[in-house]
Order: structure tokens, then sequence, then C-alpha cells
């Protein structure tokens, strides 16, 4: 089954307007990665966070990872029309196997 | 650079046919592998790759064959195929996809595969 949830599955977001998905492992990861996927395309990698606390920022996105390792965060400021998509997590679990959660659909309200 | 190339792009089955999803890459990467995406499943992993002659199940493997004879091609073989396979194909590559070693994955432009 899925190892690594992802809440909420759908979001409508008001253009301008900020908005926070979340990740959720069930065991501590080694690290954790973010990718976007604009609607009829593929996914596309962000970030990858590795240190327990860890915060990084790109532009209007701030990523996070936990303290315990076990989620993370991906949080916009003023959305913007090219902020729609789905955004995915991934974590490494097992046998070198990568595992992604069902993903965060966005839709922006111009 | 092309990245990670995948055709076809889009493909029609009978149920029951037969056929192979290309995948290669042409970044030398170790690590390769196929998902498949389902309206509100995100992607499933069907099997992996970490180095040519090396393969291994992920998630949902039944129904698929793969190999892995040179570094840059990742082919997906469809035994039989049934309707419950109709989906979106994405093969992708990454330097290392070992746990803790784990590093960014490339995404081909995906097969919209149709069984009918």
């Amino acid at each position: 089954g899925q190892q690594v949830m992802q809440i909420p599955q759908y979001q409508h977001v008001q253009e301008g307007e900020d908005f926070t998905t979340y990740c959720n492992s069930s065991t501590t990861l080694s690290n954790i990665q973010w990718y976007k996927q604009r609607p009829g395309g593929h996914p596309v990698f962000l970030i990858q966070l590795v240190k327990s606390g860890e915060v990084k920022k790109q532009k209007r996105l701030t990523f996070q990872f936990g303290e315990a390792k076990k989620n993370s965060s991906l949080h916009i400021t003023a959305t913007q029309t090219t902020d729609v998509g789905t955004y995915f997590c991934a974590g490494p679990y097992g046998n070198n196997r990568l595992a992604f959660g069902k993903g965060n659909q966005v839709v922006v309200i111009p | 650079n092309a990245g990670v190339t995948q055709t076809p792009k889009f493909q029609v089955l009978k149920t029951g046919q037969s056929m192979t999803l290309q995948c290669a890459q042409d970044m030398n990467h170790e690590y390769m592998s196929w998902y498949r995406q389902d309206p509100g499943m995100g992607l499933r992993l069907i099997h992996y790759s970490v180095g040519a002659g090396i393969t291994d199940q992920g998630e949902v493997p039944n129904g698929y064959n793969v190999s892995r004879s040179t570094t840059e091609d990742f082919p997906l073989r469809l035994l039989s195929a049934a309707p419950s396979q109709t989906s979106v194909y994405f093969c992708a590559s990454s330097y290392s996809g070992l746990g803790a070693r784990s590093t960014e994955a490339f995404f081909g432009q995906g097969t919209r595969l149709t069984v009918v």
C-alpha cells in the first residue's frame, strides 16, 4: 500500500492566496523529494530535503522536513495561475524503491 | 540533451495483445523505474532496476515484465493486455535510487495506453 500519505488530495485556491500541502510517512525517511506535474504533463523534480528540520525556499515555495523525518510540507504564497497542477512527495522505501504519495491536485481560481 | 525518452506516446491495444513500451535515457543513470498513474492513485511503482542486469518488482508488478540489458534502456512488456492496464505509464531514471543516496528522478513524457 501507499507508504506516503498526502493531504489534502484536492485544493481550490484563489489567485493571490497562500496554501499548504502536507506529506506524512509511516516510517522515518532518509530524505524526501517533491515533484510537480502540470495537467497533461510529467512529474518534474522540485526539491529534495535530507536533514531533520530542514527548511528550503524557492521563490514563493517553502519546503519543510519534520524534526522526526516522518513528515514534510510545501507552502506556496501569493498563488499564481502557473501554480496549477499536482504536487507529489516521494520517499525511498525498502529495497531501493521510491514511493510516491497520491498527490495534491491544485486548481487556481482567477 | 534528450533526457528520458519514452515511445510510443499513445497506444490502443485489444485485450490479450502484447506490447513493449520503450524507455531510453542518455544520462548514464544507474537507476531506472516504471510507474503507472491512475486517477486518484498517484504514481505506483511497477518495476525498477539498480543497474544493467538487475531488476526487481515494485508495488504493482503483475502482468508486466522488464529487462535491463544495457544502462540506457529499460523496456516494459505487457504480456497479455487487460482493460485494468489502461493507464498512463511513466519511465524515470536517476543517478541513484539507493535509500539515503536516492537522487532526483527524471521522468519521460509518458505513454497513454488504452486497452479495449
